[in-house]
């Protein structure tokens, strides 16, 4: 699987978006795009994937460049229930597949 | 059940002890993973099981570390001699199936101390 690379650490002001980045240029033509998040002490949390549409749910937006070797999470509204660790991962769509490789991501605090 | 349960919730632990950590996954998920998170680490991966096939235990740290998955429902995960490196969260997801359409969902974990 592709790896990915996202800053250790962000500030977002609450009620702004939060825009967190993650590079991905080695991605591969049938490599989705995940997004999760670790609120402190529970486990990881689902939040939005695609593969190269721009996805958008109740939680968050996801846009992916055209070369899709980039993508960006949205938060439109960030609030200090958002404050977590945010893991951009990629993963070959196929059932089969063994597991999700889940780096350091980014810490996003947010800031009342 | 709605979610991933795990038990126990905490766990401490007399290094050289054995120890058996339980996931019981969402039901008709046919896909269950296990991984460590050890502190300010991230997530490192254990072990995976899909439907009746065989695990993929690339992950295990060594043959200390075993899971079974009876009925391809309920998972445990068995650390034998327990050593202090092993003091850790021990986190469980499942998903529908091992494919990209479906996110995992995790449990709230398992904290094991050895001390």
């Amino acid at each position: 699987d592709a790896k990915t690379t996202q800053p250790p650490s962000m500030d977002c002001a609450e009620g702004r978006a939060a825009n967190l980045p993650c590079n991905h240029s080695t991605i591969s033509g049938n490599e989705y795009v995940y997004w999760y998040r670790q609120i402190h002490s529970q486990g990881p949390q689902y939040i939005i994937h695609g593969l190269k549409n721009n996805e958008t749910n109740e939680m968050a937006s996801l846009i992916i460049t055209e070369d899709r070797k980039s993508s960006t999470l949205i938060l439109p509204h960030a609030t200090l229930r958002d404050t977590a660790v945010y893991y951009c991962i990629v993963r070959v769509g196929q059932t089969g597949a063994n597991n999700l490789f889940f780096g350091t991501g980014t810490r996003l605090t947010v800031i009342p | 059940g709605a979610g991933v349960s795990q038990s126990p919730s905490n766990k401490v632990t007399e290094k050289g002890k054995d120890v058996e950590l339980r996931c019981d996954p969402i039901s008709g998920h046919t896909a269950l993973y296990w991984y460590r998170q050890s502190l300010g680490q991230g997530l490192e991966f254990l072990i995976y099981f899909q439907g009746n096939s065989a695990p993929d235990k690339s992950g295990l740290p060594s043959d200390r570390f075993s899971a079974e998955r009876t009925g391809g429902s309920v998972s445990t995960l068995t650390i034998q001699r327990t050593q202090q490196e092993d003091s850790a969260v021990y986190l469980c997801a499942s998903s529908l199936t091992g494919g990209a359409g479906y996110g995992y969902t995790f449990g709230s974990g398992t904290r094991l101390t050895v001390v």
